[in-house]
Parts: structure tokens; sequence; C-alpha cells
């Protein structure tokens, strides 16, 4: 199983980028990259997959470089609303993906 | 409106009193999940269901067991609650597919079930 290692907290501020890394060095060749934001007593919620170079939705973008070894999720101009823990999972090749602890962002104003 | 159902969301019991939380999705999805979420621990998962009759055991079983009937329901028993059970529970779902968009990857969450064991 490809373990994922991030940051335990980070802060920022309202108005910045915020970007936010996940180390998966025994990332397997069918494995994807996804990314879940929780709220305080609320479940986890998809945000974003990739396998490889860059995806963009309308909540945030996806970094992968080509060695896949790492994936940086990237909050264009966060809000307080984004303060939340974010989970990078790695997996759903062959295996299920399992969730760490995840990285607690507080947006300060 | 496509969701995962839990109840109760809230639950205070006592040792030994067995208990059961339901959880129900309406996506018609084959995977489904539960976790259990303490402070500092992350989420944790404690059985899984790749369909209807088939379930396996996850990173914390001991203490729960669960069934898959149906395939949109999958409930989690206590048989003996413990205090160290005391948790919030999630359930989840996914159409179960192996990689890339609905796959396990792209599961939907309930909204948790808060158990206190006194």
């Amino acid at each position: 199983l490809a373990k994922t290692t991030q940051p335990i907290s980070m802060d920022s501020y309202e108005g910045q980028e915020v970007n936010i890394t996940c180390s998966h060095n025994n990332i397997a060749t069918n494995d994807y990259i996804t990314w879940y934001q929780q709220f305080p007593s609320q479940g986890p919620r998809f945000i974003i997959q990739g396998y490889k170079t860059k995806v963009t939705n309308e909540v945030a973008s996806l970094f992968i470089p080509a060695d896949r070894k790492s994936s940086t999720l990237s909050l264009p101009r966060v809000s307080l609303s984004d303060t939340a823990v974010y989970y990078c999972l790695v997996g759903g090749g062959s295996y299920i993906p399992t969730f760490g602890r995840g990285t607690s962002l507080i947006v300060h104003p | 409106e496509a969701q995962v159902t839990q109840n109760p969301r809230y639950l205070i019991t006592v040792t030994g009193k067995k208990l059961t939380v339901t959880c129900s999705q309406n996506m018609n999805h084959e995977y489904m999940s539960w976790y259990r979420q303490d402070p500092g621990l992350g989420l944790r998962q404690i059985y899984y269901s790749m369909n209807v009759e088939v379930t396996d055991k996850g990173d914390v079983p001991e203490g729960y067991k669960v069934s898959r009937k149906e395939k949109r329901n999958f409930p989690l028993i206590l048989e003996s609650p413990s205090p160290n059970q005391t948790s919030l529970y999630f359930c989840a779902s996914s159409f179960g597919l192996a990689g890339g968009p609905g796959s396990y990857n792209e599961q939907f969450f309930g909204p948790g079930t808060r158990l206190t064991v006194l």
C-alpha cells in the first residue's frame, strides 16, 4: 500500500493561495491520487482526483509531477470557510485507499 | 437527492447494551464502508463491503459486526459496546470501480453518528 505523508497543520490568511503537498514515494502504476476536505463533525467530501500532470475543477487544482511521488493540492484565494482538514489518499487501482490524519488548515482573517 | 443517510445521528448508551447504527444509500453503489474518527487519529476503517453478502475487515474491526443483505443498506452492529467505542462514526459508499472517476477513491459520506458509551 502506498503510504502518504502530509503536514499535520498549516496556517494561512484570507485571500492567499494555499498549497498542501503530499508525498507518496511508493505509489503504484495504477494508483490514483485523491483529496478530500472535512469540516468539523461532518463527513469528508471528495475534492479532486488525478493521475498525472494537472487537474483543475471549480474548487481546487491538483499538481502531480512526472514521477508521481508527490502531489500538491492548491486552493486559490482561500476564505475562512476553507478552514478544514484535508486528506491525501493514494490508491484505487488494485486496493482501496485509506485515510490518514490529514492536514488541518486554519485560515485567519 | 443522492445521499448517504445514517441513523441515529446521536446516541448515548451504556456498556453492554447492543445497538445498531443504520446506513443507507440511494445511489446504487456497490461499495460501502464504515469508519470511526477519534481526535488525533484521523479516519480509520472498521469494515467494508464490496457488494451484497460480501464484507471484509478494515483496520479496526474488533467489537463490531456488519451485514450487507441489500445493496442499499449496511448496518453497523455493536453487540456489547464498551467505552472505548465512544467515537464519531461515518458510513460511506462509492461505485466501487477500480481507479479513476466513480472509483473507490470517490466515496460519498454520511453525516456521521456520534456515539457515547457510558
